[in-house]
């Protein structure tokens, strides 16, 4: 089992450039997360889901947006990337019931808006 | 609203020696969890412990174990015999609450000497 990927692992953009960061869980976990990482920031969270079909805004949504057309698939889009941007990304998943909430993390993707 | 706090931005400790990070939270659910993540120089997270709030006996895994003190809402990680690769960022989270996913303090850096 591969568990909880992340695709790519490392991007530089351009200002203005979009792109699409791609979760995959063999899991079959029902919830899945998009946090960003910055320096003394912890983590933070940008979008979740709580199913196939359903997304939701976390703590910092703006300038993001998601999509989970697959249970297994989880994507975080950013259709004009600001320098802001810049961050590390997470993608988390756990599973609906019988668990105690813990969070399997993808290995996360750098990414660099100049 | 869940919140979890971390006053150690970065911790020294001998090789060999006890190690206590402090994690305080708050929050008004009667069921929630804690958790510790290790997060090492090569940046993935791993996951190191949990605790339920029902939960009567502390938590241990190995050299970690958790110092649940319910009434003061603190949830201290402590290692024991502290190695040369527990050097790392960890976090301090809880959680769930209802579809709402894991909390997450800022961290604290720990450096183990030699």
């Amino acid at each position: 089992n591969a568990g909880v990927t992340q695709t790519p692992k490392f991007r530089v953009l351009k200002t203005g450039q979009s792109m699409t960061l791609l979760c995959a869980q063999d899991m079959n976990h029902e919830y899945m997360y998009w946090y960003r990482q910055d320096p003394g920031m912890g983590l933070r969270l940008i979008h979740y889901s709580v199913g196939e079909g359903t997304t939701a805004k976390g703590e910092v949504p703006d300038g993001y947006n998601v999509s989970r057309l697959k249970k297994q698939n989880f994507l975080l889009g950013l259709e004009s990337a600001a320098p802001s941007q810049t961050s590390v990304y997470f993608c988390a998943t756990t599973m609906l019931e019988g668990g105690s909430g813990e969070q399997y993390f993808g290995p996360g993707t750098r990414l660099t808006v100049t | 609203a869940q919140k979890i706090t971390q006053t150690q931005p970065g911790m020294f400790v001998q090789e060999k020696e006890a190690v206590t990070l402090d994690c305080t939270y708050d929050t008004s659910d009667q069921s929630y969890g804690l958790f510790w993540y290790k997060q090492p120089s090569s940046g993935e997270m791993i996951f190191l412990i949990y605790q339920g709030s029902y939960d009567e006996q502390n938590a241990t895994e190995g050299r970690y174990s958790l110092n649940f003190q319910k009434a003061r809402k603190s949830a201290n990680l402590v290692i024991s015999a502290s190695q040369l690769g527990d050097s790392a960022m960890y976090f301090c989270a809880m959680g769930p609450s209802g579809n709402t996913p894991l909390v997450f303090g800022k961290g604290t850096r720990l450096s183990v000497i030699a």
